[in-house]
């Protein structure tokens, strides 16, 4: 268990629709980072917040959004879906000192239909 | 960050030490050496790093080359629980802004280690 929590497990929605992911960093970790992994991509790197602020983006597409608030929970707000956003949906977060190890929650499994 | 290269695939007896090898030929002095793993479709999982020392932790010993272009990642005692597929990512171990943050994960090893 590395400390890190996602919710939902699952979810299973129509293209179109919009939702929202959660993700609860381990105590003490300010940074919050959103990866993808889909079977013809592998895991990617969509966006990383510290402290509250956005700090990096990946290969985000602009449909998708993500803000981490002041308890340091963040959430990823994906809407317009299409087929191609099934995928699995990871969070890391990680503490702000060298090396800046990251640690992943179990992610969240979307399927569009 | 720089570029890691690793066989695609590997076997591993029980019980058996597991070495897992990865070349970074294009290492920058401030990139550390990391390996993850994930276990089918888990949430990947940090096992160790290093910048120029090895490096040993309950989980696995890191063998990092004295010019530091290549590593060895070493399961000493292989389980079935251990088969997963085995990122070895280069990255500034600092604390930056910008994409630096990032993990850029290839495609990996994926171990099998068997009965």
């Amino acid at each position: 268990d590395s400390g890190v929590t996602q919710t939902p497990k699952h979810l299973i929605t129509a293209t179109g629709q919009r939702v929202t992911l959660r993700c609860s960093p381990r105590s003490g970790d300010l940074s919050v980072y959103w990866y993808q992994q889909s079977l013809d991509q592998g895991l990617q790197f969509l966006i990383q917040y510290y402290n509250g602020e956005e700090r990096a983006k990946g290969n985000i597409l602009e449909r998708f959004s993500a803000q981490q608030f002041p308890d340091l929970h963040s959430e990823l707000n994906l809407s317009s879906l299409e087929l191609g956003d099934s995928a699995l949906y990871f969070c890391a977060s990680s503490v702000r000192s060298p090396p800046d190890t990251q640690y992943f929650g179990p992610g969240t499994r979307l399927t569009v239909l | 960050d720089a570029k890691t290269t690793q066989p695609p695939s590997m076997d591993c007896a029980e019980g058996r030490a597991a070495n897992l090898p990865c070349n970074h030929s294009t290492i920058s002095g401030n990139e550390y050496v990391y390996w993850y793993r994930q276990i089918h479709s888990q949430g990947p999982q940090y096992i160790i790093h290093g910048l120029k020392n090895n490096e040993t932790n309950e989980m696995a010993s890191l063998i990092i080359t004295e010019d530091r272009k290549s590593s060895t990642l070493i399961l000493p005692h292989a389980t079935l629980r251990d088969t997963a597929v085995y990122y070895c990512i280069v990255r500034v171990g600092l604390f930056n802004t910008g994409t630096a943050s990032k993990l850029t994960f290839g495609t990996g090893t994926r171990l099998q280690v068997t009965l």
